[in-house]
């Protein structure tokens, strides 16, 4: 069964440094997702994207993060600046879309910021 | 701006007992879902509610969705020690594209032999 995947699953950085995680969508899927989960909390939506561009942005994806899908397969978030406070794990998720938008989660990445 | 609210936030039951999660959103939509979390594990869609009246069964989980009362209901029957998890609904507010989904709180259930 297709699934989501990502990477890295734990990414340990300093405060300040630019990371990179990646995420592989399912492959007929046409829209893209990013969310947090702050350890003990609720889920909460990043950004979504579809037709190679932003369509929805929540207050905190503010400048010092951006999405890219470089190359039709990857989907990628970066952090350029990271702060002790984007230490979460950080989900992916696609949806076929056409009406459909049950959305299926990758397995994370685990940002820790030192 | 959409709230979802889930209640109970923690449950704590025992083994074959029967008991009912409520999810509550506070504005207009026919599409709500539900999934389980493990601890440390990625979120698995249980169910997808896309209009009213909707209701769904899988195993010994059984969802609902009232949209007229922006209320969608996750019921446990005769729970074994495998549901333990964390259950959250999440509500699609939009028509049109597949925007974001809005989380409730999540409502964390043990279920004790």
């Amino acid at each position: 069964e297709p699934e989501v995947t990502q990477t890295p699953s734990h990414q340990v950085t300093q405060m300040g440094q630019e990371v990179i995680l990646r995420c592989v969508p399912i492959s007929n899927h046409l829209y893209f997702y990013w969310y947090r989960q702050i350890l003990g909390q609720k889920v909460e939506f990043l950004v979504s994207f579809y037709n190679n561009e932003i369509s929805e942005k929540s207050e905190i994806f503010d400048d010092q993060f951006s999405v890219e899908r470089p190359d039709g397969s990857n989907f990628t978030l970066k952090i350029r600046s990271t702060k002790l406070e984007d230490s979460a794990m950080y989900f992916c998720a696609s949806a076929p879309g056409q009406g459909n938008n049950e959305q299926f989660f990758g397995p994370g990445t685990r940002l820790t910021v030192l | 701006e959409l709230k979802v609210e889930q209640n109970p936030l923690f449950l704590s039951m025992q083994e074959g007992k029967n008991y009912t999660i409520y999810c509550n959103y506070s504005t207009t939509s026919d599409r709500l879902y539900w999934y389980r979390q493990d601890p440390g594990k990625s979120l698995e869609s249980l169910f997808v509610l896309l209009s009213n009246g909707a209701v769904k069964q899988e195993g010994r989980l059984m969802a609902s969705l009232d949209t007229k009362a922006r209320l969608s209901t996750l019921h446990i029957t005769a729970a074994v020690h495998d549901l333990s998890a964390t259950y959250f609904c999440a509500v699609d507010p939009n028509w049109g594209g597949a925007q974001k989904l809005v989380f409730g709180q999540g409502t964390r259930l043990t279920i004790n032999p």
